[in-house]
């Protein structure tokens, strides 16, 4: 049984646009959310994080959005470039150290 | 400051053999956690370790199993290796085991990939 779900496996958007990455939930005792970003032959690097009492969170390009009635996590790049292209992977934190990982969301950055 | 060891990179064993991983974490992190990548699944809880302790432990089977050390370097070992579990093994140090985003981003190591035949 999935907690946490990246429907969409992948997505490709033009250098410059807005990218939107999707994460649904199921368990409502997670606290936070985090966005990882994993590039080949690497280890996922931590880019963004959402405690489960806020709605929204920034980071320069990146955004985080909670909406905890829906159970929806999404993240927004803006503007995307090439450089953003890799494997994004939504995880939720459900105690201690454990995290709730999806499947991730191949992202493609076209120049 | 250093990040996340992990070794070897690579590993290929045949089935029923036996394998162990090593991580060293960054220095000052006492908290390991394991986890299990295949593909088209996310990555895959296997346990955390805290203070040379197991505080944590996913939906694995007992042929997997870990521990720490008091230099907070922990080993993953997989007894009776399976198909199934050739995987990428991934290992993320924390700061602690406590409660605050900022002590539960977790930074992780490049990974062993395990092949068995």
């Amino acid at each position: 049984d999935q907690q946490v779900k990246q429907n969409s496996p992948s997505l490709s958007v033009q250098e410059g646009r807005i990218s939107i990455l999707n994460c649904d939930y199921t368990n409502s005792m997670f606290d936070y959310f985090l966005w990882y970003k994993k590039y080949p032959a690497e280890g996922p690097t931590f880019l963004i994080s959402i405690s489960s009492i806020k709605d929204k969170n920034e980071d320069g390009r990146f955004t985080v959005f909670l909406n905890k009635s829906a159970k929806h996590l999404s993240l927004h790049i803006v503007p995307s470039q090439p450089g953003d292209s890799a494997v994004y992977f939504c995880a939720a934190r459900e105690y201690g150290n454990k995290l709730v990982f999806g499947a991730g969301t191949i992202l493609r950055v076209k120049s | 400051k250093a990040g996340v060891t992990q070794t070897p990179r690579y590993l290929i064993k045949t089935r029923g053999q036996q394998v162990t991983l090593s991580c060293s974490p960054i220095s000052g992190h006492r908290s390991v956690s394991w986890y299990q990548q295949t593909p088209g699944q996310g990555l895959q809880f296997l346990f955390e370790y805290f203070s040379e302790t197991q505080r944590n432990k996913g939906n694995f089977p007992g042929r997997f199993s870990g521990r720490q050390f008091s230099n907070s370097r922990s080993e993953m070992n997989v007894s009776t290796l399976e198909l199934g579990d050739s995987a990428l093994y991934l290992c993320a140090s924390s700061p602690t085991s406590g409660t605050g985003v900022a002590k539960n981003i977790q930074y992780f190591g490049a990974g062993t990939r395990l092949s068995v035949l």
